[in-house]
Formats: C-alpha cells, sequence, structure tokens
C-alpha cells in the first residue's frame, strides 16, 4: 500500500535554507499519472499548497513562495525533495507531502503524518 | 487564484444528527472539488474526490455533491469519531488551494 514519511530539521534558523524529504512507498514516481505534493500547515491554521512534481519531471510551484521554492525528485530511492530558501518565523508550519493521482481531475489521496518545523534563532 | 469559502467556520452537533457543511469556489471548477478530514495531531484523509465519489474505506454517512462553484459534505448521523476539522481542495486550476475549513464538534 501507498505511504509517505517525511523528514528533516526540526528548528531552523532565519534566513536559512529548509530541506525536506519525503520517503515514499507503494508506489513509483516513474509511472505515468503519477504525482508528489508539498503542502503546509501552520498551527491553528488552514492548509497551503507549495509545490508539485509529476512522473514526466514537470512541476509547479505556488506563485506566491515560488521564487523559494525548489522541488525535485529521485526516483531510484523513492524519494522527493522540497527546499525553501530565506526561511522566516512564518514559515513555521506542519509540513506534508502527499500522493496525487486522478488523470485528469487530481486530488491527494495519501498523506505523509507530517513534520513540524519551527523557525526560531 | 481560485478562493474556496467554507461555511461555516465551526458546528456543534449532537451525534446522529445530520451535518452539512458547503464549500464555494470563486469560479467554476466543474467536479475539480474533494474533501478532506482532519483530526487533531494527524494528516489530513481524503473522504470524498471529485465533488461526488468517496474514497476507498470511507464510511457511507460521508456524501459529497455538487459541480461548478457550490458544493456540499454530507455527514448522515454524526459518530462521535467524526469531531474533525475538514476541508476542501480544488484541483481545477494551479494554484492549488484549500478552504478554511470547517471545525466539528461533538456536544
Amino acid at each position: 500500500q501507498i505511504s509517505l514519511k517525511e523528514s528533516g530539521p526540526a528548528l531552523v534558523k532565519p534566513t536559512q535554507t529548509l530541506t525536506l524529504t519525503c520517503t515514499f512507498s507503494g508506489f513509483s514516481l516513474s509511472t505515468r499519472e503519477v504525482a508528489v505534493g508539498w503542502i503546509r500547515q501552520p498551527p491553528g491554521k488552514a492548509l497551503e499548497w507549495l509545490a508539485l512534481i509529476y512522473w514526466d519531471n514537470s512541476k509547479h510551484y505556488s506563485p506566491s513562495l515560488q521564487s523559494r521554492l525548489t522541488i525535485s525528485k529521485d526516483t531510484s530511492k523513492n524519494q522527493v525533495v522540497l527546499t525553501m530558501t530565506n526561511i522566516d518565523p512564518v514559515d513555521t508550519a506542519a509540513y506534508y507531502c502527499a500522493h496525487r493521482t486522478g488523470s485528469g481531475n487530481w486530488y491527494f489521496d495519501y498523506w505523509g503524518q507530517g513534520i513540524l518545523v519551527t523557525i526560531s534563532s | 487564484e481560485i478562493v474556496l469559502t467554507q461555511s461555516p467556520d465551526f458546528q456543534s452537533v449532537t451525534p446522529k444528527e445530520k451535518v452539512t457543511i458547503t464549500c464555494r469556489a470563486s469560479q467554476n471548477i466543474g467536479t475539480s472539488l474533494h474533501w478532506y478530514q482532519q483530526k487533531p495531531g494527524q494528516s489530513p484523509k481524503l473522504l470524498i474526490k471529485r465533488a461526488s465519489q468517496s474514497f476507498s474505506g470511507v464510511p457511507s454517512r460521508f456524501s459529497g455533491s455538487g459541480s461548478g462553484t457550490d458544493f456540499t459534505l454530507t455527514i448522515n448521523g454524526l459518530e462521535a469519531e467524526d469531531a474533525a476539522t475538514y476541508y476542501c481542495h480544488q484541483s481545477f486550476i494551479f494554484p492549488l488551494t484549500f478552504g478554511g475549513g470547517t471545525k466539528v464538534e461533538i456536544k
């Protein structure tokens, strides 16, 4: 079955670069019509989509964060990596990765457990 | 950007009651609308895909309807385990967006 798990630092200093890794199983990102996305959730707030990468390596980013985000995949390791530069305390949030499928009317069906990242000096 | 407006923000409901949550899109999104349940300390879980299709393993008391700009999530016969925040999400166009959430509390 499909599972995903996020990993990375729990505490990051302002202005640094945050690197998060999503390690997954139960599917391959070389299979057509598959994608992995990143979504975050500040404490007590709503979900916010960040970035998406498809099986064919095409990518999409949130316009408000595009200049700070990079998403990449390592198909051989079953991993997707998200980097966010110039981190600020407002970036404190739980970060989730999720499997996306649906071929034409896509949806996130399986999510990781999330990782809480706190930005503080 | 498509804005999703959920209502109500909060609902306190007695077990076995019917719950209705609405999600309004700022423009026509067809059926590219999905519903998630998030319990405290957990990640979101898919309930309804494509406006009205139940996801595998989801109890039959959860149903979705709507198309275009107006969508509804219904819980027929609320159970104590349904206490959670519910989010709608559109995948019609980038950037992907989520509604602000509806918190359902059990009386």
